[in-house]
């Protein structure tokens, strides 16, 4: 059964510093996904990952796939407070249907 | 904006009860798929369907059924509801041609 895990379960940052978001799964996938939710609010996708050594960014956040390892990160730049949110990482199955497995989400709060 | 609309956006049922929820899904994204998210988790697989066809079940009991329609649209059943089952609900609809799960807004279920 694929499991997938995320830490840190809680961040607290200051705005203006960097840090990383690790999510570590079980089984071979070649599809991995993060999310970030809103309080409330239902999933946006941020970026969807595709093969080993995928790297992609959209403006202070980057993404990046090791297969080899079962790891994906999600770094965060010089953060600001507009990137607080809880934010998962997700891993389809191999197994002939769409099925994600989710992580348990970092939530990720940033203080002024 | 995914294109994927869920209703009833709140709900509120007694215990025993049964329920019903609603999604519709963009033109041409013939599979979709149901999660469950209570109250500080990640999001649970309950099933997926693909041309009307359930294509993979999460490890949910027989009283949580679902539908696809052909015309995109599919839905989620619980019968005999129990507190537990007090979550917020999301469809996620897949585009054949890419790697993307597209969610829609959720239904916030209560269970009293």
């Amino acid at each position: 059964e694929l499991k997938v895990e995320q830490n840190p379960l809680f961040l607290s940052m200051q705005e203006g510093k960097n840090y990383t978001i690790y999510c570590n799964y079980s089984t071979t996938s070649d599809r991995l996904y993060w999310y970030r939710q809103d309080p409330g609010k239902s999933l946006e996708s941020l970026f969807v990952l595709l093969s080993n050594g995928a790297v992609k960014q959209e403006g202070r956040l980057m993404a990046s796939l090791d297969t080899k390892a079962r790891l994906s990160t999600l770094h965060i730049t010089a953060a600001v407070h507009d990137l607080s949110a809880t934010y998962f990482c997700a891993v389809a199955s191999n197994f002939g249907n769409e099925k994600l497995t989710f992580g348990t989400g970092t939530r990720l709060t940033i203080i002024p | 904006e995914t294109g994927v609309t869920q209703s009833p956006t709140h709900l509120i049922k007694t215990r025993g009860q049964q329920v019903t929820l609603r999604c519709s899904s963009q033109s041409g994204h013939n599979t979709v798929s149901w999660y469950q998210q209570a109250l500080g988790q990640g999001p649970q697989f309950i099933f997926q369907y693909y041309r009307e066809e359930e294509n993979g079940r999460g490890n949910f009991p027989p009283r949580f059924s679902g539908l696809q329609f052909p015309n995109y649209s599919s839905e989620l059943n619980v019968n005999a509801l129990e507190l537990d089952d007090s979550a917020l609900y999301l469809c996620a609809s897949s585009d054949p041609s890419r790697d993307e799960q597209y969610f829609g807004p959720g239904t916030r279920l209560t269970v009293t």
